[in-house]
């Protein structure tokens, strides 16, 4: 399958401050690559579609202006956290999409990200 | 997209097998079954995915009856490290479609 690689693995920043983590497909070109977030005991929620070469896609109640996603080339896809907050603090995770099939995705091993 | 229902938790034993059931009773002619196993910390994991019967590779079985209305995720000899939430999925096969997980089932694997 696709690998997948995220990072930073974890991060933590002050109120108001940005980050960036970044996703790689490391032995595919991915057209599309899917975000999620995910608080502790809770399941995966997508928040936005990452087109390479367009604007990403988000999903109902996901600040675009807060969440950005970058998808400049076909093995990368970045998400930026602007002005992160306490309540933004959790675990991040993208997936790549390599084939026909969207149920088959592969998933980045996630950034945990923890705002002080 | 069909909803999904699975245990919240399920405990068993090392050695022991496994069977998680997700019902979906409103699944579409059009739609697969997909199973994901997430550890803690770490993202999803494909695991198997079927569309009727049974379907089986090194990791686990997947039965899937006539009706399709529901099915079970089998674990051969569980060990500890299957000590995972174990996600069932139901859609289209369609590359444009989203993924939307459930609650999934948190498995504990007991000594």
């Amino acid at each position: 399958g696709a690998v997948v690689s995220q990072h930073p693995s974890w991060v933590i920043c002050k109120s108001g401050t940005s980050v960036k983590i970044e996703c790689r497909s490391l032995d595919f070109q991915a057209t599309t690559m899917f975000w999620y977030r995910q608080f502790p005991k809770q399941s995966l929620m997508l928040m936005a579609t990452s087109n390479e070469g367009s604007k990403a896609t988000y999903e109902q109640g996901v600040e675009k202006d807060k969440f950005l996603i970058n998808h400049a080339s076909l093995t990368l896809s970045t998400l930026t956290v602007t002005s992160a907050h306490p309540e933004d603090s959790s675990f991040y995770i993208c997936s790549v999409l390599p084939g026909r099939n969207s149920y088959e995705q592969y998933f980045g091993p996630g950034t945990r990200l923890t705002v002080t | 997209l069909a909803k999904t229902t699975q245990p919240i938790s399920m405990d068993s034993y090392e050695g022991q097998e496994v069977n998680i059931t997700c019902s979906h009773n409103n699944i579409a002619t059009n739609d697969y079954i997909t199973w994901y196993q997430q550890f803690p910390s770490q993202g999803p994991r494909f695991i198997i995915q079927g569309y009727k019967t049974k379907v089986t590779n090194e990791v686990a079985s997947l039965f899937i009856p006539a009706d399709r209305k529901s099915s079970t995720l089998s674990l051969p000899r569980v060990s500890l490290s299957d000590t995972a939430v174990y996600y069932c999925l139901v859609g289209p096969m369609n590359r444009d479609d989203k993924i939307i997980f459930g609650k999934g089932t948190r498995l504990h694997i007991l000594p």
